[in-house]
């Protein structure tokens, strides 16, 4: 079965960092790029960040450039958001996604999803 | 960026009922959207891809047309289970979501 489970959220200060992971099964993870999306409490949908299947290549939302770093590692089939500098904004429920097509990032649908993990940016 | 506004943004209608969503992007682009269902407490599912291609597995009442900067999203008979959220999505630039609308039973 194809699923993604991610973990890492959490209370945090203002200003403190995170660091989320997302472990891939089913599906050959280094195939296919793979992107993070966030939802605050009672909003829409936000794309955050996106990364090739390699690694190579990745992009982000402008709201989070400079501050979140997304990465993976493809022998241990896991995904990351490293998330520095938090304010209150990234309160959010985030998720992993993989993108539909292939390794390209950024470029496509987003066929499977997480269950999200939690982030909280309060004092 | 591109900006994808949705309408409307909530709908009540009753069961066997044609239901049609409407998103607009700021720019052309092309076939490059999707379309979401997201259930309460759930992770969105993809129901359309590239603006028309119904995703394996999922019922066929949902359908999807458009090109360029105006979409259509459309369940033919609505049925109780498909009481949700649906986004559509952009990726002809980095992608971006539209605001979503509820779809309620009357």
């Amino acid at each position: 079965e194809v699923q993604l489970l991610e973990s890492g959220g959490g209370l945090v200060q203002p200003g403190g960092s995170l660091r989320l992971s997302c472990t891939a099964s089913g599906f050959t993870f280094s195939t296919y790029a793979m992107s993070w999306v966030r939802q605050a409490p009672g909003k829409g949908l936000e794309w955050v960040s996106g990364i090739s299947g390699s690694g190579g290549t990745t992009y982000y939302v402008d709201s989070v450039k400079g501050r979140f770093t997304i990465s993976r590692d493809n022998s241990k089939n896991t995904l990351y958001l490293q998330m520095n500098s938090l304010r209150a904004e990234d309160t959010a429920l985030y998720y992993c996604a993989k993108d539909k097509l292939g390794s390209v990032a950024a470029d496509g649908a987003f066929d499977i999803w997480g269950q999200g993990t939690m982030v909280t940016v309060s004092s | 960026d591109i900006q994808m506004t949705q309408s409307p943004s909530s709908l009540s209608a009753s069961v066997g009922d044609r239901v049609t969503i409407t998103c607009q992007a700021s720019h052309d682009i092309n076939n490059y959207l999707n379309w979401y269902q997201q259930k309460p407490g759930k992770a969105p599912k993809l129901l359309i891809y590239d603006a028309s291609n119904l995703e394996t597995g999922v019922p066929s009442r949902f359908s999807g047309s458009g090109s360029g900067t105006d979409f259509t999203f459309t369940i033919s008979s609505l049925q109780p289970e498909d009481i949700a959220t649906y986004y559509c999505q952009q990726y002809h630039d980095l992608p971006t979501f539209g605001g979503g609308t509820k779809v309620e039973i009357k």
